[in-house]
């Protein structure tokens, strides 16, 4: 059972343009991370989110945590080369064990 | 140490033989816990470890996967009698405390596995 959904599985994009991606569950998750991986590498957190509504911006990313704490999204702006990797949620909850559990991914490829 | 680190980065078996993988966790963290991710695809959980007891090993593909960790320190996953569909990068990650709230994960890079 894939507890975390996301979309689209693949994007291929130009350089400069703006993106999303969604992360969806019909859990409720106490907190939800977002983490980038580069081939042949670990994921890296990239942020945490813990409050229903919450948002954060990283420089050119902004990430919102669902109102009912369901459902994230990542949002980039002026998507660059570098930002091309496996984008995964991760969420994680008391009926989870306190253990996060990944969602499916998003491979993002940005073109120059 | 200063990161997570794996060995082997890379290992190639037989069907049938049994393997082990292992990760040595960043030094003091208490949280240690393994993924395996197929290519391109998201991080699938196996275990993990709080200290040295794991308290839910249903995560596990089969009986021929087992783990453990001894010292609160290393951990070794051992696959035996290897299948083909065995076949995926193992992530070893750790974190200093169990449980979710602030807590950050660090993930090693990954053993990948070939089963021929």
């Amino acid at each position: 059972t894939q507890l975390l959904e996301q979309s689209p599985q693949f994007l291929s994009i130009q350089e400069g343009e703006n993106l999303t991606v969604y992360c969806n569950s019909s859990s409720v998750f106490s907190s939800l991370q977002w983490y980038r991986q580069e081939p042949g590498e670990g994921p890296v957190l990239l942020v945490t989110v813990v409050t229903g509504g919450e948002v954060k911006k990283l420089k050119r990313l902004t990430f919102q945590f669902g109102d009912a704490r369901k459902d994230s999204s990542l949002h980039i702006t002026a998507a660059q080369t570098g930002d091309t990797g496996l984008y995964l949620c991760a969420g994680a909850s008391w009926n989870t064990g306190n253990q996060f559990y990944f969602g499916t991914g998003t491979s993002l490829t940005v073109i120059p | 140490g200063a990161g997570v680190s794996q060995s082997p980065s890379n290992k190639v078996t037989e069907k049938g033989k049994d393997v082990e993988l292992r990760c040595d966790p960043i030094s003091g963290h208490t949280a240690l816990y393994w993924y395996r991710q197929s290519l391109g695809q998201g991080l699938e959980f196996l275990i993990y470890f709080q200290g040295n007891s794991a308290p839910d090993k249903s995560g596990l593909p089969s009986d021929r996967f087992s783990a453990e960790r001894t010292g609160g320190s290393v951990s070794t996953l051992t696959i035996q009698r290897t299948q083909q569909e065995d076949s995926a990068v193992y992530l070893c990650a750790s974190s200093l405390l169990l449980g979710y709230s602030g807590n950050t994960i660090y993930f090693g890079e990954g053993s990948w596995l070939t089963v021929v």
